[in-house]
C-alpha cells in the first residue's frame, strides 16, 4: 500500500481563501516533500521539509511536519484559480542504508472558483 | 535544457505485446525513478535506480523489467503488456534519491486493448 494518504480527496474553495490539504504517512522518514501536478501533465516539486523541521514557508505556501504524529499539512493561502491543480505528498526515506525511495500519496484535488 | 525527457508520448498496445518506454534525463543525476499514475490512486514506484548499474523494485514491480542503460538513460520494459498496465507512466530524476527534489518527465500515456 502507499506510503502516503492526502486528505481531503477533494477540496472546492473561493479565490482568496486558504486552501489545507494534510498527508499522513506510515513509516518513519527523511524527508517529506509537495509536489503540483496540473491536469495530465508532470509533477513539479513545491517544497521539502526534512525530519528535524517542524514548518516550513515558501511565498504563499506553509507546510508543517510532525513526525510523532506522521502527519504533515501544506496550507496555501490566498488562494487563485491558477492554484487549481492536484497537490501530492512524498516521502523520502532511507531503507538500511540504500539510496531513499520517494513514495507518493493518493494526492488532493484543489478547485478554486473564481 | 530539456530536463526528463520520455518518448513515446502516446502508445496503443494489444494484450500480449511488448514495448520499451524511454526516459533520458540531462541534468547528472544519480537516481531516476518510474511511476505510474492511475485515477484515484496516485503515483505508485514501479522501480527505482539509485545509480547507474544498480536497480531496485517499488510497490509494484511485477509485470514490468528496467535497464539502467548510463547514467541518462532508464527504461522501462512491458516484456507481455495486459489491460491492467493501462495508465500514464512517469520517470522522474534526482540528484540524490528520495532526499532531494525530482524532476519528472511529462509523461506516457499508454493503452493495453
Amino acid at each position: 500500500s502507499q506510503q502516503g494518504e492526502e486528505d481531503p480527496q477533494a477540496l472546492s474553495i473561493q479565490e482568496g481563501e486558504n486552501a489545507t490539504m494534510n498527508c499522513s504517512y506510515k513509516t518513519s522518514i527523511n524527508n517529506l516533500q509537495w509536489y503540483r501536478q496540473n491536469s495530465g501533465r508532470g509533477l513539479v516539486h513545491l517544497i521539502l521539509i526534512r525530519s528535524n523541521e517542524r514548518e516550513k514557508h515558501s511565498g504563499r505556501l506553509r507546510v508543517t511536519l510532525d513526525t510523532s504524529k506522521k502527519s504533515s499539512s501544506l496550507l496555501i493561502t490566498a488562494s487563485r484559480a491558477a492554484d487549481t491543480a492536484s497537490y501530492f505528498c512524498a516521502t523520502g526515506s532511507n531503507y538500511g542504508g540504500a539510496t531513499n525511495k520517494l513514495i507518493f500519496g493518493t494526492g488532493t484535488l484543489l478547485a478554486v472558483q473564481p | 535544457n530539456a530536463g526528463v525527457t520520455q518518448t513515446p508520448k502516446f502508445q496503443v498496445l494489444k494484450t500480449g505485446q511488448s514495448m520499451t518506454l524511454q526516459c533520458a534525463q540531462d541534468m547528472n543525476h544519480n537516481s531516476m525513478y518510474w511511476y505510474r499514475q492511475d485515477p484515484g490512486m496516485g503515483l505508485r514506484l514501479i522501480y527505482y535506480s539509485a545509480s547507474e548499474g544498480t536497480t531496485d523494485k517499488g510497490e509494484v514491480p511485477n509485470g514490468y523489467n528496467v535497464s539502467r542503460l548510463n547514467k541518462r538513460e532508464f527504461s522501462l520494459r512491458l516484456e507481455s503488456a495486459a489491460p491492467s498496465q493501462t495508465s500514464v507512466y512517469f520517470c522522474a530524476s534526482a540528484t540524490g534519491g528520495g532526499g532531494t527534489e525530482a524532476f519528472f518527465g511529462q509523461g506516457t500515456r499508454l493503452t493495453v486493448v
